[in-house]
């Protein structure tokens, strides 16, 4: 119930194309939804975030889409460039500052010319 | 953003020796801070919630006798690899929520460890 899944492992888009990335949990006790972006050899970095009282949100070409009733969100990256080129990871949290995150496994972005 | 260090961000050790690696909030205070590690295009698995002032929480399966970690104030958590294995190898992360409040939990730039 603690698992929060992601798809797809990989990815390759095209220069301008949209990138979209999905995540599934079960918890319902989840109320903090992350995206993370990691380079090699650095820690990841928080892109995004929503709670599961709004649908969207948007920020610059990084777009969350939340259902709720699905259990389900999802990354959409407008315009993908090179530089976005890295490893992707959701989570999941519940409420409380000691809460921990649970990570999906990943995905590895590759944005081509 | 607040910022969370990390030192070293590369060691080698000796198999059997001890490595000791530190997180600091800059910034900002924190009462909890995680400890994860990463093996090769994987994801981030969690190995302890350190809370200031007492005892770490492990997750199951982490051996607290050999992977120690203090958190002596609210800026800096320690984790100590003892009797360090080839194995234990791996990029080790630290991550902490500001004591003030908000839903953002900041990152470390990682620690690579090589044990040879």
């Amino acid at each position: 119930q603690q698992q929060v899944k992601q798809s797809p492992q990989s990815l390759i888009v095209q220069k301008g194309g949209i990138s979209i990335i999905n995540c599934a949990y079960e918890n319902t006790a989840f109320d903090y939804f992350p995206w993370y972006q990691q380079f090699p050899g650095k820690g990841p970095a928080l892109l995004i975030a929503i709670r599961p009282d709004v649908s969207e949100k948007k920020e610059g070409r990084f777009t969350i889409s939340f259902n709720k009733s699905a259990k389900q969100f999802s990354l959409h990256i407008m315009d993908s460039q090179p530089g976005d080129s890295a490893t992707y990871f959701c989570a999941a949290r519940g409420a409380g500052t000691a809460s921990k995150l649970t990570f999906g496994t990943g995905t590895r972005l590759q944005v081509t010319l | 953003g607040a910022v969370v260090s990390q030192h070293p961000s590369r060691v080698i050790c000796k198999s059997g020796t001890s490595v000791k690696i530190e997180c600091r909030s800059l910034d900002f205070q924190a009462t909890t801070m995680f400890w994860y590690r990463q093996f090769p295009k994987q994801s981030l698995m969690l190995m302890a919630t350190s809370n200031e002032g007492s005892k770490a929480t492990y997750e199951q399966g982490v051996e607290k006798d050999k992977f120690l970690i203090n958190h002596a104030s609210l800026t800096l958590s320690t984790l100590t690899v003892t009797s360090a294995h080839p194995e234990d190898s791996s990029f080790y992360i630290c991550s902490a929520r500001d004591l003030a409040g908000g839903d953002e939990q900041y990152f470390g730039p990682g620690t690579r460890l090589t044990v040879t």
